[in-house]
């Protein structure tokens, strides 16, 4: 099974329509972090959690929200979606200790079409 | 404002040719890392370069890192068609968690 999973994975909805992201950790790390992206633009952060208790903005959080339900359970909400949110949406963990705390593992990626 | 910028952003080569892929960034930072992404699918973390003067070497691709000129190189030794994937540089601003990625490089490599 996949460390770090993301559903859905692929998502069709309308302008103005809210929906959520979902991503789950077997990993047991602590930090955790939404990205989208663009062609051509790499990758870009949107929200970044290191506990329950602590969620943080990225670069680019405007119209989006988060909440960190459990240590392994990190959600992406689009509350009123635009077509300029079309992207590929990814989701990565982080450890503090260890290997696992010089870098982040991505998930599969979700991608979202807003019409 | 962090900026990071990669170049080249599309590379065609022939299988056993060595290149450069360059990564520049424009403040101080002492963390960069590599990822590959094939096609539809996530990133593959490849190297993590936590210092002045660091090199890691895997296979037909080594990295390094040059925190003083802000540039990092991922060099392909003897290209081969399975390397073909996009390669992004992701430069760390907050201890490895707020990373800045550059735009990547679209690597094909013909037979």
């Amino acid at each position: 099974d996949a460390d770090v999973t993301q559903t859905p994975r692929n998502r069709i909805t309308k302008t103005g329509k809210r929906i959520m992201l979902e991503c789950s950790q077997t990993k047991g790390h602590d930090r955790m972090y939404w990205y989208r992206q663009d062609p051509g633009l790499g990758l870009r952060l949107i929200y970044y959690s290191f506990d329950v208790k602590d969620i943080n903005k990225g670069e680019i959080s405007d119209g989006y929200s988060v909440s960190r339900q459990a240590q392994a359970k990190f959600s992406l909400s689009l509350e009123s979606a635009i077509p300029n949110q079309t992207a590929l949406y990814f989701c990565a963990t982080r450890g503090t200790s260890g290997s696992s705390y010089n870098e982040q593992f991505f998930g599969p990626g979700t991608r979202l079409t807003v019409l | 404002e962090l900026k990071v910028e990669q170049n080249p952003l599309f590379l065609s080569m022939q299988e056993g040719k060595n290149y450069t892929i360059y990564c520049n960034y424009s403040t101080t930072s002492d963390r960069l890392y590599w990822y590959r992404q094939d096609p539809g699918k996530s990133l593959e973390s490849l190297f993590v370069l936590l210092s002045n003067g660091a090199v890691k070497q895997e296979g037909r691709l080594m990295a390094s890192l040059d925190t003083k000129a802000r540039l990092s190189t991922l060099h392909i030794t003897a290209a081969v068609h399975d390397l073909s994937a996009t390669y992004f540089c992701a430069v760390d601003r907050n201890a490895g968690n707020m990373l800045t990625f550059g735009g990547g490089t679209r690597l094909m490599v013909k037979p």
